[in-house]
């Protein structure tokens, strides 16, 4: 399964679009890129999931260039309510593995 | 809907003692598994299971013990509690392994002294 790679920490401030880019070098032609959130004291949200070029939903952009090789999960205009840790997970729709979390992203909401 | 239920919420242990961490679903999903999750670290997979009857080991199973009798049903347990043993447990189900929507319950906040 494709190893990914994403930054610790981010910090940002009220208002302002983030973007969190996630690395998977690795990534086979049968593997889904897949974004989670987990809030303090609570257990991972599913955000987003996609394949390539880009996806939308009520959450988040979710942006896969051609080479597959990495992603970027976009969240417009954050708030508070964003703070949370976001994983980027990388899932064979095969069915064959479960899902690997990584240590994952630390956004921090600034007012 | 309730989704996935996790009890107790909150737990502590003496050394030695064995306890049952409690998980159930209500979706009618087939995959269903168990994650540890330690401080500043992401989750690590205990053990999975693919269907009733089903079951096998992740990544960090050595202490744990899992059954799965019913769909719904999918209980931890740990057989002789351990300081290391301390730690957040997420039971998550999914419609079916490799399904990446999976459901994560609250968490149960287990510490062994």
């Amino acid at each position: 399964l494709a190893k990914t790679t994403q930054p610790i920490s981010m910090d940002s401030y009220e208002g302002q679009e983030v973007n969190i880019t996630c690395s998977h070098n690795n990534i086979a032609t049968n593997d889904y890129i897949t974004w989670y959130q987990q809030f303090p004291s609570q257990g991972p949200r599913f955000i987003i999931q996609g394949y390539k070029t880009k996806v939308t939903n009520e959450v988040a952009s979710l942006f896969i260039p051609a080479d597959r090789k990495s992603s970027t999960l976009s969240l417009p205009r954050v708030s508070l309510s964003d703070t949370a840790v976001y994983y980027c997970l990388v899932v064979s729709y095969s069915g064959n593995t479960p899902l690997v979390f990584g240590k994952g992203t630390r956004l921090s909401v600034i007012a | 809907n309730a989704g996935v239920t996790q009890t107790p919420k909150f737990q502590v242990l003496k050394t030695g003692q064995s306890m049952t961490l409690q998980c159930a679903q209500d979706m009618n999903h087939e995959y269903m598994s168990w994650y540890r999750q330690d401080p500043g670290m992401g989750l690590r997979l205990i053990h999975y299971s693919v269907g009733a009857g089903i079951t096998d080991q992740g990544e960090v199973p050595n202490g744990y013990n899992v059954s799965r009798s019913t769909t719904e049903d999918f209980p931890l347990r740990l057989l002789s509690a351990a300081p290391s043993q301390t730690s957040v447990y997420f039971c998550a189900s999914s419609l079916r392994r490799g399904n990446t929507e999976a459901f994560f319950g609250q968490g149960t906040r287990l510490t062994v002294v």
